[in-house]
Parts: structure tokens; C-alpha cells; sequence
């Protein structure tokens, strides 16, 4: 298994511009969420999805946009980036719901987003 | 007054020392809380879920969870330098959905050889 994987690492964008950042999963987890992490911030849920066709906002969704249309993927779009969204992103997934009754909360790399 | 106080460090200690690093909160719903581990440059991984009060062993590791107190803890035992991370706490009122958990800032964690 991949396990979570994210691309792009790295990516530099202008004030205005859009982009999606792309995260899937092989674990066939149901559950998938995307955070962002930022120095003296720790982590911030942005976007999460129950199963295929459901989403819901978390605490910072300002500014982006998910969708499920598959259970192995979760793309966030961001509409008009912003300086204030440079931070580092992390999608993750589980089986069930998250780390409660022991089941493991898979975390992928990241991707590492810079808006000049 | 953030719900989760976590101080950030950094945290410098010899290797084989005894590493205690904690959180607090503020709001008394919460019943699940977990630690994560954070390498430089990667995801977090979970390293230890307790459920409501009590405390959990896992080799080197012990979590504590203190709910009269809203304060929680992770132990570290003869400490290695493979034990330098960012350590995260998390908490989450509901079992049901990952849109609760809610993060500390993290402590960065250094063992010396």
C-alpha cells in the first residue's frame, strides 16, 4: 500500500492564482480530511468527508473547496490564493472515525504551499 | 483563551533522560485525546489514544489523562535521539466524526547523544 499520498511537495503560486492540491488514499477509508500547519498555529482542520459525496467544513474552510466523488480521492481547490493561505497542507484519512476505538488516523506527507 | 495550551519549546534533554511533555485545556466535553509524532518534513503519526481519565502504556510510552484537572500528559522513557520530533496533542469531544478533533501547537522535543 501508498498509504496517503499528496502531490505536489512543493508549489509556489501568485496572489489570484487557483490551483488543486491533490490527495488519495489505497487504504479504502471511508473517512478523509485536509489540515493545514503553520508556525505557533499547530493544526487546523480546513475541509473533511465522511464517505464518497460528503463533505463538511472544518474550523479555517474559507477560501477553499472539496469534493469527493471517489472513496480514494480528496482534492482541495483553492479558489483565489491569498498570501495568508502560504502553509504547509496535510490530508489525512482513517478507516472509521479517526483515532476513537483505536483506529489509526493516516497522515501524508504534506504539501509545502507558497503565495507570493 | 485557545481550548488546548500546549507549550511549543523547544525541549532539549541528554539521551536516556526521562521526557514529560503535557497539555491543558479548557473545555471539560472533551473525552478522547490522543498524542501525535511529528518528524521534520513529514505527517503527523499517532503515537497513543487514551479514552476519558486514566493512564496508557505502550513500551517507552505513557500517556496520562487527568480530567478533574483538564490536563493531559506523555512519558517518555529512556529517551532516544530517534524520540526528536514535534510531539502534538489532540482532543475531540465526539467519537463519531474526525471534524472535532481539535490540535495543540506542539512541543518540539531534541535528545542529545
Amino acid at each position: 500500500n501508498a498509504g496517503v499520498t499528496q502531490t505536489p511537495k512543493f508549489q509556489v503560486l501568485k496572489t489570484g492564482q487557483s490551483m488543486t492540491l491533490q490527495c488519495a488514499q489505497d487504504m479504502n477509508h471511508e473517512y478523509m480530511s485536509w489540515y493545514r500547519q503553520d508556525p505557533g498555529m499547530g493544526l487546523r482542520l480546513i475541509h473533511y468527508s465522511v464517505g464518497a459525496g460528503i463533505t463538511d467544513q472544518g474550523e479555517v474552510p474559507n477560501g477553499y473547496n472539496v469534493s469527493r466523488s471517489t472513496t480514494e480521492d480528496f482534492p482541495l481547490r483553492l479558489l483565489s490564493a491569498a498570501p495568508s493561505q502560504t502553509s504547509v497542507y496535510f490530508c489525512a484519512s482513517s478507516y472509521t472515525a479517526g483515532p476513537v476505538g483505536g483506529d489509526t488516523q493516516y497522515f501524508g506527507p504534506g504539501t509545502r504551499l507558497t503565495v507570493l | 483563551q485557545k481550548e488546548v495550551e500546549q507549550d511549543p519549546g523547544p525541549l532539549s534533554v541528554p539521551e536516556g533522560a526521562i521526557v514529560s511533555l503535557n497539555c491543558t485545556y479548557s473545555n471539560s466535553a472533551f473525552q478522547y485525546f490522543m498524542w501525535y509524532r511529528q518528524y521534520s518534513r513529514k505527517g503527523p503519526e499517532l503515537l497513543m489514544y487514551t479514552y476519558s481519565s486514566g493512564n496508557k502504556e505502550d513500551g517507552r510510552f505513557t500517556a496520562q489523562v487527568d480530567k478533574s484537572s483538564k490536563y493531559i500528559s506523555l512519558f517518555i522513557r529512556d529517551s532516544q535521539p530517534s524520540d526528536s520530533a514535534t510531539y502534538l496533542c489532540a482532543m475531540s469531544e465526539y467519537g463519531g466524526s474526525q471534524g472535532n478533533l481539535i490540535f495543540g501547537k506542539g512541543t518540539k522535543l531534541s535528545v542529545k547523544p
